[in-house]
């Protein structure tokens, strides 16, 4: 089983739409979750960093962090053409031998349509 | 604005060639990291410096090397580039964490690696 699982895509919505994007975590001990959005021939770049359980908003995005069911979700609302780029989950704390690491998601790509 | 800086972003070399992969910080940071990324695989730790002349392996070392020579410096060397290491090369740099806190990763804007 994969450490962070996070469906490619892609996902294709209508300006306006609400867009939500998902990973799961396999190992509890995993602290910090971060949200990355990466525009194409561009490195990512930190969206959101959430801590705890529960939501966290910044303007039109929102982090969702469920540590019982290890899933965590961004969600877009008003979503703009400037929206469509690739969205990376990263996920950083101790794992099994007791090691800080960072864990990446393989990215969902999304398009706003206009 | 820009914070970190890879010098180039697209180069064309030939299988056999030695590769160099430049990445220059401009935020004091103690940790910088390289990673490739491919479709399918998603981004792979390649190396990363923790301080000045220190390295680690990460997950995909074979076939690379790296110098940390100065604190904002970090560089990527492909001793023989080989058809596989065609890929879109990514640096990132990010301030110690001491005993908690995230890796939070500030990333240059890539550079695109094709040997042929």
């Amino acid at each position: 089983q994969k450490e962070v699982e996070q469906d490619p895509g892609p996902l294709s919505v209508p300006e306006g739409a609400i867009v939500s994007l998902n990973c799961t975590y396999s190992n509890s001990a995993f602290q910090y979750f971060m949200w990355y959005r990466q525009y194409s021939r561009k490195g990512p770049e930190l969206l959101m960093y959430t801590y705890s359980s529960g939501n966290k908003e910044d303007g039109r995005f929102t982090a969702q962090v469920d540590k019982s069911s290890k899933y965590i979700s961004l969600f877009i609302r008003d979503s703009q053409p400037s929206d469509s780029a690739t969205y990376l989950c990263a996920i950083w704390g101790r794992n099994a031998g007791n090691n800080r690491k960072l864990i990446w998601g393989l990215g969902t790509s999304l398009a706003v349509n206009p | 604005d820009v914070k970190v800086t890879q010098s180039s972003r697209y180069l064309v070399k030939r299988t056999g060639e030695k590769v160099f992969l430049e990445c220059v910080q401009d935020m004091d940071h103690e940790n910088m990291f390289w990673y490739r990324q491919d479709p399918g695989l998603g981004l792979r730790l390649i190396y990363f410096s923790y301080d000045v002349k220190m390295k680690e392996k990460g997950d995909i070392p074979e076939g690379y090397s790296v110098s940390r020579e100065k604190k904002e410096r970090f560089s990527l060397i492909l001793e023989s580039a080989s058809t596989n290491q065609t890929s879109m090369y990514l640096c990132a740099s990010s301030a110690s964490q001491g005993s908690g806190g995230a890796n939070v990763l500030t990333f240059g804007a890539g550079s695109r690696l094709t040997v042929l």
